[in-house]
This record gives structure tokens, C-alpha cells and sequence, in this order.
């Protein structure tokens, strides 16, 4: 069973545009949702982090969870050439020490 | 600001090796974790670690791994009889009482 499916693109876009990312969910368990940012051979960057649904706004980035369509979205405002990253979802049933499920991994690049 | 430290960035081991992969969390975090990234595919969960106790492992965590806080500072992965498919970028993981955990940086593992 896919826990957790992401559209991994790649995805391409003229500076200045909106991106929209998004991931789609089977286990309706799942509360708490990631949003990571991975340049080519590093670590998982944390972006921004929702409880349950509803929206998150920080700066250029807003990300969506909507539980009863299980289906989570993050959103880039002015996206710059430095956004160019590939960017993953991961959501976990509880807090603390629960594991987290990652999407593949959704691969932008903004074209200057 | 404070982040997630792992080394070596690069390990080369023979198959059949025992390799152990260090890592400093961050030094307010209670919770530990262990993910690894195949190539091209999604970020794994390994294991969680709390109060020096695994809190929780997939199926990937067999008896071939085990994770250890030798002391105040240090969280190791050790892997006892490296496999061929073992090959992948390992990333260790630290978070406080909620969901939000940063990563490090990831250690290649070669088994050649």
C-alpha cells in the first residue's frame, strides 16, 4: 500500500510564477504534515509543518491540508531560482518518536 | 542556529563490513532518528529512538542494525554485515515532544 504519493515531475517554471505542490494520502490517521526542501545530495530541510487541516502562511510559502480529501498542498508565491530544490511531503500519525512517510518527491526548477 | 551534525559525509565499506554512522543532534532534543535514501526513491524510515529505548522501526530495521547513545551527545547507527543494498544516503533525524524534526545532513554509504 502507497501510503503517501507525489507527483515527482519535474516541474518547471519562470521566475516570478506561483507553484503549487501537492500530495495525496491513504491513511486517514495521518495529523500531522511536512513540507521539506532537499538540494541534490543533502538533508531534508523543514519548510513548514501543519496539525490537521486548514491553512499555514509563512512568507512566500502556504500550505493547505484538506483531511477529508486527504490531499495536502504548498504553495510558492514570486518563485525565485533559489526555490529550485526538490520538495517533499511527509505526515505521521502522532508527535514524537512516530515515524514519518515521505512522498518521492516533487523535483522544481525556476527558470531565471 | 543550531542543527543536526553526521559523519563521515562519505563511507566506503566492503560487503560484509560492520560500518556505524555517528550523529550529534541537536542538544535540547528528546527524540532520535534514523532514515536512509536509496537513490531515486523516497526517504525510509528506520527507526526512533527515546529515553534510550527504540520507541519504534520498520522492517528494514532488522537484526543486522542497532542504534546506540553512547553518551550525552552521540547517536549511532551500526550496521553489522553490510549488504550491497545497503547503499544509500543514511539520515539521522532529532525532534523535541512534537513532530517537527530536523535533519542532517546524511551520510553516503557506499558497499561495494
Amino acid at each position: 500500500q502507497k501510503e503517501v504519493e507525489q507527483d515527482p515531475g519535474p516541474l518547471s517554471v519562470p521566475e516570478g510564477a506561483i507553484v503549487s505542490l501537492n500530495c495525496t494520502y491513504s491513511n486517514s490517521a495521518f495529523q500531522y504534515f511536512m513540507w521539506y526542501r532537499q538540494y541534490s545530495r543533502k538533508g531534508p530541510e523543514l519548510l513548514m509543518y501543519t496539525y490537521s487541516s486548514g491553512n499555514k502562511e509563512d512568507g512566500r510559502f502556504t500550505a493547505q491540508v484538506d483531511k477529508s480529501s486527504k490531499y495536502i498542498s504548498l504553495f510558492i508565491r514570486d518563485s525565485q531560482p533559489s526555490d529550485s530544490a526538490t520538495y517533499l511531503c511527509a505526515m505521521s500519525v502522532g508527535g514524537g518518536g512516530n515515524q514519518f512517510y515521505f512522498g518521492t518527491g516533487t523535483s522544481l526548477t525556476v527558470i531565471p | 542556529e543550531p542543527e543536526v551534525t553526521q559523519t563521515p559525509s562519505h563511507q566506503v565499506t566492503q560487503m560484509g563490513q560492520e560500518v556505524i554512522l555517528r550523529c550529534v543532534p541537536i542538544s535540547n532534543h528528546l527524540y532520535f532518528y534514523w532514515y536512509r535514501q536509496i537513490l531515486g526513491q523516497k526517504v525510509e524510515f528506520l527507526v526512533s529512538f527515546y529515553n534510550n529505548e527504540i520507541s519504534e522501526k520498520s522492517e528494514i530495521f532488522d537484526d543486522q542494525f542497532s542504534v546506540e547513545r553512547p553518551d550525552g551527545s552521540n547517536f549511532t547507527l551500526k550496521i553489522r554485515s553490510t549488504k550491497l543494498e545497503d547503499s544509500a544516503m543514511y539520515f539521522c533525524a532529532s525532534s523535541v515532544e512534537d513532530f517537527r524534526a530536523f535533519f542532517g545532513q546524511g551520510t553516503r554509504l557506499t558497499v561495494v
